[in-house]
């Protein structure tokens, strides 16, 4: 099935920094969300985006849903240790249930 | 609010039996369960969308007679996966969504299933 691409597929940062992210597909989706997976644990949504354009926080977190509805970006600002863990988002399109997830993006805090 | 359980959590069985994965929604009604498959550093991939009291309706590629889902009641969705064979080890995940809510699915914890 299709899978929608992320970038950058790992990344290694230092607590306290700042973390960006996205997500692209070649074809347009309504809504876009972001989940964060631990291991071994189902994903947990973090994040929803309804409008092209619109930009979204949940505390530390926040994502845009782009213009081209084709792309969507999460940023998590002063990253904590508690933030480790794989990134997915997720793509949908108005009518159908199904979501298309992306390829995921890993997380890992340097000490 | 808006839990989902699966059990087992994990399971190990021989090459050829049947496992039984359920996935229950604890405090809302849902009409629709998903069944995702998850292999290790990969992303999920959706098996089966299962609609209460109807049959399920399954992804290119995934085999209905081998992975058996039953979706009997608003609370409560199984997936059988018949003749385990080692290529079946996996990460299943399921999901139910709130009729209330089109777009938001609620994730169950995941079942890791070891086939030897």
């Amino acid at each position: 099935g299709q899978q929608l691409n992320q970038s950058p597929q790992s990344m290694f940062i230092q607590e306290g920094e700042d973390v960006s992210m996205n997500c692209t597909s070649s074809s347009i989706f309504n809504t876009w969300l972001w989940y964060k997976q631990d291991p071994g644990e189902g994903p947990v949504l973090l994040i929803a985006l309804y409008k092209a354009g619109e930009l979204t926080s949940n505390g530390r977190l926040t994502a845009q849903f782009g213009i081209t509805r084709k792309d969507s970006f999460l940023n998590i600002s002063a990253s904590i240790p508690s933030d480790v863990g794989i990134y997915f988002c997720a793509g949908q399109l108005v009518g159908n249930e199904k979501l298309t997830f992306g390829t995921g993006t890993r997380l890992t805090i340097i000490p | 609010g808006a839990v989902v359980s699966q059990h087992p959590s994990w399971v190990i069985c021989k090459s050829g039996t049947s496992v039984k994965i359920e996935c229950r929604s604890l405090d809302f009604q849902a009409t629709t369960m998903f069944w995702y498959r998850q292999f290790p550093k990969q992303s999920l991939m959706l098996m089966a969308t299962s609609n209460e009291g109807s049959k399920a309706t399954y992804e290119q590629g995934v085999e209905k007679d081998k992975f058996l889902i039953n979706h009997a009641s608003l609370t409560l969705s199984t997936l059988t996966v018949t003749s385990a064979h080692p290529e079946d080890s996996s990460f299943y995940i399921c999901s139910a969504r709130d009729g209330t809510l089109w777009e938001t699915q609620y994730f169950g914890p995941g079942t890791r299933l070891l086939v030897l």
